[in-house]
């Protein structure tokens, strides 16, 4: 595809619920990021992947978060039992050596 | 650890007008920094950068000076117009990490 894509675009959860958002990185990039964009803020890294190995998640606010990347293409953020504190815009990025980070159009979930 | 302050907006403007929107960072080495651009609906877009000191991005019309000196990196644009409307955010990367640090975005409106 011409861009990085996410999915779902919207996503209602009620608390306790888990939640997978998926991200589909432009084909060859190496570098997968994840963020979290509160609102009215600026996004705050979750995690980095490269190719299939996760190399930072200290973004990660709880235990409650997990990602993974098994190819080294498409990646999953899975949120277990949801909280109202996890409402938020979702972002996925990919890269490739020095052209800088492509950004998806977000996920929006918010926890009921 | 690195953190990246910008102009509180928001800033509206009318067509034509000179543009600056602020930004400093604070950063342990020797950041790579960025703008980036959310246009209403769409998603983070970068809009340009710059990896050492005294080194200009230039893009569309907008230009940031890397000024190690004062830790700045403000945006700037001679004559905006409406499509200029957008949120802007300022971010950097540190040393070989990749990872994204944002302020928290300055929204932009000009009116005609």
């Amino acid at each position: 595809g011409a861009g990085v894509s996410q999915s779902p675009r919207y996503k209602v959860a009620k608390r306790g619920q888990d939640v997978a958002l998926r991200c589909d990185p432009i084909s060859g990039h190496v570098s997968l990021f994840w963020y979290q964009q509160a609102l009215g803020q600026g996004p705050e890294f979750l995690t980095y992947f490269q190719n299939e190995a996760q190399l930072d998640k200290s973004g990660l606010p709880s235990d409650r978060f997990f990602a993974e990347r098994p190819e080294g293409s498409v990646s999953t953020l899975k949120i277990q039992r949801t909280q109202q504190e996890d409402s938020a815009v979702y972002l996925c990025a990919s890269s490739s050596m020095l052209v800088g980070q492509y950004f998806g159009p977000g996920t929006r979930l918010t926890v009921t | 650890g690195d953190s990246v302050t910008q102009m509180e907006g928001p800033v509206t403007l009318s067509e034509e007008a000179f543009l600056t929107i602020n930004c400093t960072y604070t950063a342990t080495g020797y950041p790579s920094l960025f703008w980036y651009v959310q246009y209403p609906g769409e998603g983070l877009q970068l809009l340009l950068k710059a990896t050492k000191a005294d080194d200009k991005g230039s893009n569309k019309g907008f230009e940031a000076t890397y000024r190690k000196e004062t830790t700045s990196f403000h945006l700037e644009k001679g004559s905006v117009q409406v499509s200029d409307s957008a949120v802007y955010f300022c971010a950097l990367s540190e040393g070989g990490s990749e990872k994204l640090v944002f302020g928290k975005g300055t929204k932009l409106t000009v009116n005609p």
